[in-house]
């Protein structure tokens, strides 16, 4: 089992609809990340949230918002997605800014926008 | 052009079989991290190489970090059906930003 939950698993959604995306640790990780992973693909990098601060963000369309409201907890809000938004959605911590520090990903949220 | 070519980016073996997956840069970088991503799941750190010249071992699986520092390969010995999984070079390009390769995707054949 990963030490990095993402809920839901599995979810559709038309592109009208809003929907949020959630991820949760309790390692004390004080960096969270979003990637996004289409099939056949490796994962790109979308956000980051260093301290409970967003500190990168990929040039990643504003129908997709981030919240980071605690160092656990780290959503990803939807809004007006297209179909080619779906994907394998990542959830990622890692103990901080430094470097060699691992990423301990979630088993993401398989989004499939209709 | 990508910041981290891997080849094969297909590969399709029968158990017992080794293979050698490439990742390859011109780019010079501090460390290097690999990853596995078995279907369904999210990729998992198999092992961090820093030293140039470095190598590591994982039970059948042989990490070694190119003298300059700018390429990486995995040599599995043996290859088992639960070696199968998308293999991933990653590097850090900022203190928070991992870069991931173009991927390794491997099925052993049993």
């Amino acid at each position: 089992d990963t030490e990095v939950t993402q809920t839901p698993k599995h979810l559709v959604m038309g592109m009208t609809n809003k929907k949020s995306l959630k991820c949760e640790q309790h390692m004390g990780h004080r960096a969270m990340y979003w990637y996004k992973q289409k099939a056949k693909k490796p994962p790109e990098l979308m956000f980051v949230y260093s301290y409970e601060k967003l500190s990168i963000n990929e040039s990643v369309p504003s129908r997709f918002s981030p919240e980071c409201p605690n160092s656990s907890l780290l959503n990803l809000h939807l809004h007006a997605l297209q179909p080619e938004d779906s994907a394998l959605y990542l959830c990622a911590s890692s103990q901080g800014p430094r470097y060699n520090s691992p990423l301990h990903f979630g088993n993401g949220t398989r989004l499939t926008v209709t | 052009t990508q910041l981290l070519e891997q080849s094969p980016q297909f590969l399709s073996i029968q158990e017992g079989e080794n293979l050698t997956v490439y990742c390859n840069s011109s780019s010079v970088f501090s460390s290097l991290q690999w990853y596995r991503q078995e279907p369904g799941e999210g990729p998992v750190l198999l092992v961090t190489v820093v030293t140039g010249g470095e190598v590591k071992k994982l039970k059948r699986l042989t990490f070694q970090f190119g003298d300059a520092r700018k390429d990486s390969s995995l040599h599995i010995t043996a290859a088992q059906p639960g070696d199968t999984g998308l293999y991933l070079c990653a590097v850090q390009t900022g203190a928070n930003n991992l870069f991931f390769g173009t991927g390794t995707r491997l099925t052993v054949i049993p």
